[in-house]
């Protein structure tokens, strides 16, 4: 079954510490894989995509096929990072359509 | 060029009663998703439609319903609500390809008495 797992639900970091938001996903092929993101108040959003390989806001994610993974990193969060972190699968064959995780909630503490 | 544009922004209903929300793509966007957004259970995907046709559906029961008109516009519908149906009902658009972003709306805030 297609399916995108993000086991932590809240994810709660000091300033300045290093965050990794995991993510898991299944899917029988090569899925386009993305962070989306919620600040309060805000509208969700595109973070980044795996295909781009590209860091955003200091943001970078790796894709794992071994592991079916595709974990969110940054090095030193900061407090205007504090959101809510969504990965999505998008399908590359067969019916489109977007599967998105549950979700973290990232709290970043001064 | 004009986001998704979800309305109404808020909606109080009590139970037993139907609601209709409505979301307007990006233009050129031919696919809409809807999604059910609650702090305990995240993003929960409803249906996506795509060219009038209802492509996929999440485990949601029969209550909830939607279309999508010629110019993409889409609706959806909760009949018989209830408590639990409180929620932030997101709707996305997006190009029918793999691989491309889903722009979102603002949401549609339901609360049920």
């Amino acid at each position: 079954a297609q399916r995108v797992t993000q086991p932590e639900k809240l994810l709660s970091v000091f300033k300045g510490a290093p965050v990794e938001l995991k993510c898991n996903y299944s899917y029988s092929g090569s899925p386009e894989l993305f962070w989306y993101v919620q600040y309060s108040r805000q509208r969700l959003q595109l973070l980044l995509r795996h295909i781009s390989r590209e860091s955003i806001k200091g943001f970078t994610a790796d894709l794992n096929k071994g592991e079916t993974s595709f974990h969110l990193k940054k090095p030193f969060a900061q407090e205007e990072d504090s959101a809510m972190y969504y990965c999505a699968l998008s399908a590359t064959s067969g019916t489109y359509k977007y599967i998105f995780g549950t979700g973290t909630r990232l709290k970043v503490l001064a | 060029k004009a986001g998704v544009t979800q309305t109404p922004r808020y909606l109080i209903k009590t139970r037993g009663q139907q609601v209709t929300l409505s979301c307007s793509p990006i233009s050129g966007h031919r696919s809409v998703s809807w999604y059910q957004q609650t702090p305990g259970q995240g993003l929960q995907f409803l249906f996506e439609y795509f060219s009038e046709t209802q492509r996929n559906k999440g485990n949601f029961p029969g209550r909830f319903s939607g279309r999508q008109f010629s110019n993409s516009r889409s609706e959806m519908n909760v009949s018989t609500l209830e408590l639990g149906d409180s929620a932030l009902y997101l709707c996305a658009s997006s190009f029918n390809q793999a691989g491309t972003e889903a722009f979102f709306g603002q949401g549609t805030r339901l609360t049920v008495v």
